[in-house]
């Protein structure tokens, strides 16, 4: 099964500035035939559902602000916030769907600083 | 927009059985896969198993693998996930969530919080 790391566990930052989270998995999520990496990330509010962001590593859900980016390919991701909102207040999940058992991170918890 | 609308919470006693529903509001789940998740209280997200309601065909964490069953009811666009043996250390909130054509989870249900208490 492959297994999801993401670090750190929490971070805090300041309003406008940037928020980077990594996600890190045991094996790479490359699909070779058409060059796309199985990975999600996700926003989950307290007492909220998780949120999609992007999906193929980098490609923006519909609707989320462009300051969230995802990138990385093979076995390691971010997810950047580029300028923190106080709205971004949550935990960010990784979630690799390259093969089943699909599996998340652990979660990151964003705070502001 | 299809929604996800779940079934309400349960209280269940250790050792009995729980059998969430999942019901397509505004749309059919047409060939997308469903999936369970879970999420313990203060904990992660947890995925638990997958149906794909047009086939029937589904898949298990093995960790679930014969205590967790998911059915579709097509005609009222209705997935259920029924567990069984029931303990403490499921007590959490189930969430289910259509999977996104491209990947990943682009329609969550509500989720619905089981409690196993004695």
């Amino acid at each position: 099964d492959i297994v999801m790391t993401q670090s750190p566990d929490s971070l805090a930052v300041s309003l406008g500035e940037r928020a980077t989270i990594n996600c890190k998995s045991s094996q790479s999520l490359l699909y070779s035939s058409n060059n796309k990496n199985y990975l999600a990330w996700y926003q989950q509010k307290p007492g909220q559902r998780p949120r999609l962001l992007t999906y193929w590593a980098s490609t923006r859900e519909s609707g989320v602000p462009d300051r969230f980016s995802g990138s990385g390919s093979g076995t390691d991701f971010t997810l950047t916030i580029s300028s923190l909102q106080a709205e971004d207040v949550a935990v960010y999940y990784c979630q690799q769907y390259f093969t089943t058992p699909w599996a998340f991170g652990q979660g990151t918890k964003v705070e502001i600083k | 927009q299809v929604q996800l609308v779940q079934s309400g919470a349960e209280v269940k006693k250790p050792g009995s059985s729980v059998k969430v529903s999942c019901r397509a509001s505004g749309g059919t789940f047409s060939s997308f896969t469903i999936s369970w998740v879970r999420q313990a209280p203060g904990q992660g997200l947890e995925w638990m198993g997958m149906i794909v309601p047009a086939f029937g065909t589904t898949d298990y964490a093995q960790q679930f693998q014969g205590r967790v069953t998911t059915t579709a009811d097509g005609s009222t666009s209705t997935v259920y996930m029924e567990m069984r043996s029931l303990r403490s250390d499921d007590t959490a909130v189930y969430y289910c969530a259509r999977e996104h054509e491209n990947g990943g989870f682009d329609i969550w249900g509500q989720g619905t919080m089981v409690t196993v208490s004695s």
